[in-house]
């Protein structure tokens, strides 16, 4: 069964800084990844999505990459600011696209 | 624009008594329904997901199941609640066919007490 890492688990940088989060998993058939947003109490947020045959997305401030072979991904964002303060989750489709697995997400505070 | 309702927005219920979570999904036809619970400090779990009306799929075996009696509306049930059904629960809609891009609703606060 497909299993979502992410690491680091909690992360704080001081407004401004650039940082990058880690997703990891383990079965490389994958449809295509995920990256979300969730502010406490509430849903989720798509930010960026990347096919299984493209290797990076850009929205604004964010990078998203894909190394499908080695189960790898990365979110890039940039000169981060008190409003990027959430949590990121990734998740990766099963190879048909109807099958979501996440991982348990990093919390990320953006000290003003 | 496509939107996707959950209802109700909290709930607070005692052990052994039943629920009945409710999501519904507006602006498009023959959607993916999911629904994820997402307990306190762990990541989202994969409940139920459904392809088409009466399909449903189970992830986990659990105390609850899942109905799609129309083909935009998922709803989640039990018949009797236990103090580990609590949690956050979250439905989400994916277009069936590329890029398949998932999309979640407000989500579900459920205490059980």
């Amino acid at each position: 069964k497909q299993e979502v890492t992410q690491i680091p688990a909690a992360l704080s940088v001081p407004e401004g800084e650039n940082l990058v989060l880690n997703c990891s998993f383990t079965d490389s058939a994958i449809y295509n990844l995920q990256w979300f947003r969730q502010d406490p109490g509430k849903g989720l947020t798509s930010l960026l999505l990347i096919q299984s045959s493209q290797r990076e997305q850009t929205s604004g401030r964010l990078n998203a990459s894909l190394d499908k072979s080695s189960g790898r991904s990365t979110l890039y964002i940039a000169a981060s600011q008190p409003g990027d303060s959430a949590t990121y989750l990734c998740a990766v489709s099963s190879d048909t696209g109807n099958q979501f697995y996440f991982g348990t997400g990093t919390s990320l505070t953006v000290i003003p | 624009s496509q939107t996707i309702h959950q209802w109700p927005a909290t709930l607070v219920q005692p052990v052994g008594s039943p629920l009945s979570l409710e999501c519904t999904v507006e602006g498009t036809s023959n959607p993916n329904l999911y629904w994820y619970r997402q307990a306190a400090g762990r990541g989202l779990q994969l409940l139920f997901y459904s392809v088409g009306i009466g399909q449903i799929s189970s992830e986990v075996p659990q105390n609850l199941s899942a109905s799609r009696p129309q083909d935009r509306q998922f709803i989640l049930s039990s018949k009797k609640l236990l103090l580990s059904d609590s949690g956050f629960y979250l439905c989400a809609w994916s277009v069936i066919g590329d890029p398949y891009e998932q999309y979640f609703g407000p989500g579900t606060r459920l205490t059980v007490t």
